[in-house]
């Protein structure tokens, strides 16, 4: 079964703003993590929430888990030019398999 | 800060070719994967590797593709008979543990153009 799908696919956003992603899942997990990709280049870790906790934040990063729904959102906050790049959740099933979602492209125009 | 090294940045063959990716993960790491991205798609898993042995690989790692540890800091894929669907961004990742909180670190990929 796929899991972790990201929506929307891409996001246009203005400086300064706000951008929100989801990713929904359709597994149990032990947790969940969040990647960006640069164009081109290799996945960069940002955040992991564990299965037993609702919200993390890190820096302008919020991350919100809901395992009743399968479902988790990224928020930054305060969008900068320099935040285009590709997003994606991974998740984990404790099983040396870590399934990423297809990803969502953000482009935070200046 | 510690990285993973992925060797070629990009390799351009003709199909039915044998390809050899290779990769250099963190140290002091354990857990060994390779993944694929076709342009614009999916991450998508192919193998996770420990202790020499596989310990998952996806519907996607057929007997065209092995793996092997051949010293005590590379990692290779090769990818036998090359085919044009072949053709993506391979990325090697390692981590300290295979699961929990663990978090992966990816190389920059290898790009690899069947023709």
């Amino acid at each position: 079964s796929q899991q972790g799908e990201e929506d929307p696919q891409a996001l246009s956003i203005q400086e300064g703003e706000n951008a929100t992603m989801n990713c929904s899942y359709k597994t149990s997990i032990n947790n969940l993590q969040w990647y960006r990709q640069n164009s081109g280049r290799g996945l960069v870790h940002l955040i992991l929430i564990r299965s037993n906790e609702r919200e993390k934040h890190s820096g302008r990063l919020r991350v919100t888990l809901d395992t009743s729904k399968k479902s988790s959102s990224l928020l930054i906050t305060a969008s900068r030019a320099a935040d285009t790049a590709s997003y994606f959740c991974a998740t984990d099933k404790g099983t040396y398999k870590y399934i990423f979602g297809t990803g969502t492209r953000l482009k935070v125009l200046a | 800060e510690p990285e993973v090294t992925q060797t070629p940045s990009h390799q351009v063959t003709q199909m039915g070719q044998e390809v050899i990716l290779r990769c250099v993960p963190i140290s002091n790491h354990l857990y060994f994967y390779w993944y694929r991205q076709i342009l614009g798609q999916k991450v998508e898993f192919l193998v996770s590797f420990y202790n020499n042995e596989i310990s998952e690989k996806s519907e996607i790692f057929d007997d065209q593709f092995s793996v092997e540890r051949p010293d005590g800091s590379n990692f290779t894929l090769k990818i036998r008979s090359t085919k044009l669907e072949d053709s993506a961004m391979y990325f090697c990742a390692s981590s300290e543990r295979g699961s929990g909180a663990n978090v992966l670190t990816f190389g920059a990929g290898s790009r690899l153009t069947v023709l």
